[in-house]
């Protein structure tokens, strides 16, 4: 079954601590994975791909097939990256398998 | 980046009444637009895939005759709740790729408060 898991539904760090929010993948192709954010009273939008192997706003994750899992850190965490942050999967066509989401929160 | 836009931003009707969601493409072609529902807390949940020209994919579990979906254009698509009830009441979100995406990202509009009194 396909299928996206971010097991933490809340993760609250203090500003300057390392950030990893994880995402576990089950999916039988090659899927291409996502990461997407929503700041308050924002429209979702896309943080970084695994295919592009950017760093986006500090942020980077790679892809272990071995462990499906694709999970997004950051160094060393700011205030504003607060929000919410969802993991997708894309397979053979358009339509994205999101995971449920993490609400990520920088304490000052 | 590609900018999708949704129309109203917030609507309240009453119980029965039908009401009409625009999700527009402002500056590139939508081939494809899908429609979610978001609940309090919760993350997105598929309603449908929306094909310009065609007839609207619906997943599982979503009332077809509900949700009607037409995408008559390369650039909006509308969903419309039909006879609305107060459990329709959720955040309504269209995204939209273009017919040149390589790497299926989509563009997401602001989304829509229904609430049905």
């Amino acid at each position: 079954a396909q299928r996206v898991t971010q097991p933490e539904k809340l993760l609250s760090v203090f500003k300057g601590a390392p950030v990893e929010l994880k995402c576990n993948y089950s999916y039988s192709g090659s899927p291409e994975l996502f990461w997407y954010v929503q700041y308050s009273r924002q429209r979702l939008q896309l943080l970084l791909r695994h295919i592009s192997r950017e760093s986006i706003k500090g942020f980077t994750a790679d892809l272990n097939k071995g462990e499906t899992s694709f999970h997004l850190k950051k160094p060393f965490a700011q205030e504003e990256d607060s929000a919410m942050y969802y993991c997708a999967l894309s397979g053979l066509g358009y339509q994205l398998i999101w995971g449920a989401g993490t609400k990520l929160i920088i304490k000052p | 980046g590609a900018v999708v836009s949704q129309h109203p931003s917030r609507v309240i009707c009453k119980s029965g009444t039908s009401v009409k969601i625009e999700c527009r493409s402002l500056d590139f072609q939508a081939t494809t637009m899908f429609w979610y529902r978001q609940f309090p807390k919760q993350s997105l949940m598929l309603m449908a895939t929306s094909n310009e020209g065609s007839k609207a994919t619906y997943e599982q579990g979503v009332e077809k005759d509900k949700f009607l979906i037409n995408h008559a254009s390369l650039t909006l698509s509308t969903l419309t709740v039909t006879s609305a009830h107060p459990e329709d009441s959720s955040f309504y979100i269209c995204s939209a790729i273009s017919g040149g995406g390589v790497y299926n990202e989509q563009f997401f509009g602001p989304g829509t408060r229904l609430t049905v009194l």
